[in-house]
């Protein structure tokens, strides 16, 4: 049971450059998020999908494009890297209705944009 | 605008003594509160929560409780111990929108022996 799967661990990136930060969860959990750890900040929302085809802004979008074509993956794409998106990327996936049993959350990835 | 907010960065605990971790809280349309242990290098997970229709909800050496009227929740740990040095966030979310998730910035708790 491998839960919430994030690749890479670690990224560097030179501004200006694009990749995607891959998610992939085997729980059939509806609900998919992706957050970003600042140091004193918490982890702050980017974008998030309640299903297959649905997904929505959070609370820091700009800068990034989500997809969900099946149920398992989110990936989370970085259009034109900048400084300001070094940070540490989760992943996370809930059922619908479970959020009194919280989301389960990948081990991240370092992203370091110089 | 920090909805969430856990205003001690860190807390340094005696092994075997309680824990005592604190977060506030602005928005009233909060339904469910969560907290979260996060180690170095790996990914938050889910330690307990509590609904706002409860004050109180214990799992093992953990209690969380909740005061709606003060927006404030705490979460203690009795006894502490070694295992228990990590960050703690604080979460809440409205049942409908349950899917945004709200962090706290996170306590640094260590236990000492």
């Amino acid at each position: 049971n491998a839960g919430v799967t994030q690749t890479p661990k670690f990224q560097v990136l030179k501004t200006g450059q694009s990749m995607t930060l891959q998610c992939a969860q085997d729980m059939n959990h509806e609900y998919m998020s992706w957050y970003r750890q600042d140091p004193g900040m918490g982890l702050r929302l980017i974008h998030y999908s309640v299903g297959a085809g649905i997904t929505d802004q959070g609370e820091v979008p700009n800068g990034y494009n989500v997809s969900r074509s099946t149920t398992e993956d989110f990936p989370l794409r970085l259009l034109s890297a900048a400084p300001s998106q070094t940070s540490v990327y989760f992943c996370a996936s809930s059922y619908s209705g479970g959020v009194s049993y919280g989301y389960t959350f990948g081990s991240g990835t370092r992203l370091t944009v110089v | 605008d920090q909805q969430v907010k856990q205003n001690s960065p860190s807390l340094s605990v005696q092994e075997g003594r309680i824990s005592i971790l604190n977060c506030d809280y602005t928005n009233s349309m909060f339904d469910y509160f969560l907290w979260y242990k996060k180690y170095p290098a790996e990914g938050p997970t889910f330690l307990i929560s509590i609904s706002s229709i409860k004050d109180k909800n214990e799992d093992g050496r953990f209690t969380v409780f909740l005061n709606k009227s003060a927006k404030h929740l705490s979460l203690h740990i009795v006894p502490s111990q070694p295992g228990d040095s990590a960050v703690y966030f604080c979460a809440a979310t409205p049942i409908q929108g349950a899917q945004k998730l709200v962090f706290g910035q996170g306590t640094r708790l260590t236990i000492n022996p």
